[in-house]
């Protein structure tokens, strides 16, 4: 079965600093990944996926993630985090069901505490 | 600009209640999905739908079930609610098609916030 994990609850950077997420898959086949973040009192929203194609993918509000195959991993990255940037965000896959549908797995979440 | 709508955005009940969740979609989706959210549990997947009257189960379909009778609309139902099924529950949405733009992506309603006493 697919999987995910986020190995990290929170994180602490301040504003202006890099903010590294971190997420580890575990897949068969190739992989479908997706980040989403959910800000407070707000739904959850897509933020980027990787389906193929360049490892470094670029998604809303200046984050991107960059696929790693042999580290089996999927970090999202924004270069200067921001103290709006402070939410919960979730790493996921897709698993395909055998009738051509499929179903999203997501990882526990973590949530950066943005300094300001 | 609402696309997944969820009907009660707060409900509370007692135990043993029998409890319907609704959500619909308007953007003629054929994958409908329920999750419930706890802290440090990330979102689980309940139940999950690819198309009309078709259900499967998700990681934690126990005492829960679902009706999708239309392709607009997908309900999730407490049979007799208990306390441990106090949550946020989630509806989200996506279309199929391999890896065209869009497909794939989960569209989520604002979450129904369940409360049972």
């Amino acid at each position: 079965a697919q999987s995910v994990a986020q190995p990290e609850d929170q994180v602490n950077v301040a504003e202006g600093n890099p903010l590294t997420v971190k997420c580890t898959y575990s897949v068969s086949g190739n992989p479908y990944l997706f980040w989403y973040v959910q800000y407070p009192n707000r739904g959850l929203q897509f933020l980027l996926k990787y389906i193929t194609g360049d490892n470094l993918v670029k998604g809303s509000y200046g984050f991107e993630a960059e696929f790693n195959k042999s580290q089996t991993s999927f970090h999202l990255k924004k270069p200067s985090a921001l103290v709006s940037d402070s939410a919960l965000y979730f790493c996921a896959v897709r698993d395909m069901w055998g009738t051509g549908g499929f179903k999203t797995i997501f990882g526990a979440g973590t949530r950066p505490f943005v300094k300001a | 600009d609402v696309k997944v709508t969820q009907s009660s955005r707060y409900l509370v009940k007692r135990t043993g209640e029998k409890v319907f969740l609704e959500c619909v979609q308007d953007m003629d989706h054929e994958n409908m999905f329920w999750y419930r959210q706890d802290p440090g549990l990330g979102l689980r997947l309940i139940y999950f739908s690819y198309d009309v009257k078709m259900k499967e189960k998700g990681d934690i379909p126990e005492g829960y079930s679902v009706s999708r009778e239309k392709k607009e609309r997908f309900s999730l139902i407490l049979e007799s609610a208990s306390t441990n099924q106090t949550s946020m529950y989630l509806c989200a949405s996506s279309s199929s098609g391999g890896s065209l733009s869009g497909a794939n992506v989960l569209t989520f309603g604002a979450g129904s916030r369940l409360t049972v006493l």
